[in-house]
């Protein structure tokens, strides 16, 4: 069974930091590449940033471009977020997401919810 | 970028109906178009990709149809665990892009 599980999120000040993870189980996850995506509180879906199944190729949003870093380990079957200079719109649930080739998104985490406030 | 448009953005229907969503784009995405639905508190669930194509597991009473810039999602013979928020998503070009969102109500 394919599961992908978040975790790291929390409280934290504007302007600080947080590094989400996502540990993938039930597939190979070296061959597959990933995608956070993120939602705010009653809001819509935002994709936010893809990393290929080597690393080779990463994108961003504009909204997270300078700030949020992606990276993986597929030793570990590991996917990360470092998130920098945290603002109040970050604010939202952070989903780990697979990405099929045909492309789709057909597997999704629980999510983990970033809360960014004084 | 390239934006996505979803009407309507709420959908008032009966068990046993039939609707239509539909998902516009601001420029060609040939058939790169995914639609996914979302039930409060859950993550997304993808019901069809490339358009057209139902996802595994997924009842047949979802349908997806288009191909440019115009699409639809339909669910024929409206069920009660339909009702929930339905989103279509561009996978044609960076940044991916998602649309506003449909909301299913009774």
């Amino acid at each position: 069974e394919v599961q992908l599980v978040e975790s790291g999120g929390g409280l934290v000040q504007p302007g600080g930091s947080l590094r989400l993870s996502c540990a993938g189980s039930g597939f190979n996850f070296e061959s597959y590449s990933m995608n956070w995506v993120r939602q705010a509180p009653g809001k819509g879906l935002e994709w936010v940033s893809y990393i290929s199944s080597s690393s080779g190729t990463i994108y961003y949003a504009d909204s997270v471009k300078g700030r949020f870093t992606i990276s993986r380990d597929n030793a570990k079957n590991s996917l990360y977020l470092l998130m920098h200079s945290l603002r109040a719109e970050d604010t939202a649930v952070y989903y780990c997401v697979r990405q099929e080739g045909a492309p789709y998104f057909d597997y999704w985490g629980q999510g983990t919810l970033v809360t960014v406030s004084s | 970028d390239i934006q996505l448009t979803q009407s309507p953005s709420f959908l008032s229907a009966s068990v046993g109906d039939t609707v239509t969503i539909t998902c516009r784009a601001s420029q060609g995405i040939s058939s790169y178009l995914g639609w996914y639905q979302q039930k409060p508190g859950k993550a997304p669930n993808l019901l069809i990709y490339a358009a057209s194509t139902l996802q595994s597991g997924v009842p047949p009473r979802f349908s997806g149809s288009g191909s440019g810039t115009e699409f639809t999602l339909t669910i024929s013979s409206l069920q009660p665990e339909d009702f929930a928020t339905y989103y279509c998503q561009q996978l044609n070009a960076y940044p991916l892009t998602f649309g506003g969102g449909t909301k299913v109500e009774i």
